[in-house]
């Protein structure tokens, strides 16, 4: 069965950086989509992105291209998004959702990772 | 890409039937074969409840359904019960980009 568990909640200051996780097990990790969903404090979902980890093939959202760089490793089976410089308006609740497995993205996330929560402070 | 439009509450009393209406362009919903609903509840993950259109994931109740016209996807739920109380979005995709609704907050009476 596909889990995606990421990792635990960070605590940061403005102008840091940072990288969260997503491990991925009981499939084959390189030939899975697995994107990234933003969740602002009391607001709706919002799709950054997502890889493919065979390739590292990544597609952004135009609103977050350039903000955030989403990166795979294959040895561990795990994905990460990665800030170089956080700001508070990222505070958020991060999700990793599976896209399926095949050349093309499904349109559909089946598979969610349990959600890190990121504060930045000021 | 603007989020589709949803409305922010929809409610009803226990055994009732509801529909949220999700709102989009040619581009996206239009397409309903790219839509997809998520159910949310508060402290937990999205769960995927609709695909392609209006094909109940596993699992899935069939007091979930979902219909598609024009520019527009509906997601019904019936016989209401007080586990559906949830936020709910509908998702499309068009023009190489995923985009979800604006959320809507179901309450059970």
């Amino acid at each position: 069965e596909v889990q995606l568990v990421q990792s635990g909640a960070e605590v940061k200051k403005t102008g840091e950086s940072l990288k969260i996780s997503c491990k991925g097990s009981g499939y084959e990790f390189t030939s899975f989509w697995i994107g990234w969903v933003r969740q602002l404090p009391g607001k709706g979902l919002e799709w950054m992105g997502i890889i493919f980890p065979a390739d590292s093939e990544t597609r952004y959202s135009p609103s977050f291209q350039g903000q955030v760089t989403i990166s795979a490793d294959k040895s561990n089976n795990t994905a990460y998004i990665h800030w170089n410089s956080l700001k508070p308006s990222d505070t958020g609740i991060y999700f990793c959702a599976g896209g399926g497995f095949g050349a093309e993205p499904r349109y559909y996330f089946d598979y969610w990772g349990q959600g890190t929560l990121v504060t930045v402070s000021t | 890409q603007s989020a589709l439009t949803q409305p922010a509450s929809v409610s009803g009393a226990p055994g009732q039937s509801i529909t949220i209406s999700c709102t989009g362009t040619s581009s996206d919903v239009g397409n309903y074969k790219v839509v997809s609903w998520y159910q949310q509840h508060p402290g937990e993950a999205p769960k995927l409840v609709i695909f392609g259109g209006s094909k109940r994931h596993s699992g899935v109740s069939n007091r979930f359904s979902a219909s598609n016209s024009d520019n527009t996807s509906s997601l019904t739920i019936s016989g209401l019960q007080a586990e559906d109380e949830a936020d709910y979005y509908c998702c499309s995709f068009g023009k190489g980009s995923y985009v979800f609704g604006s959320g809507t907050k179901v309450t059970v009476l």
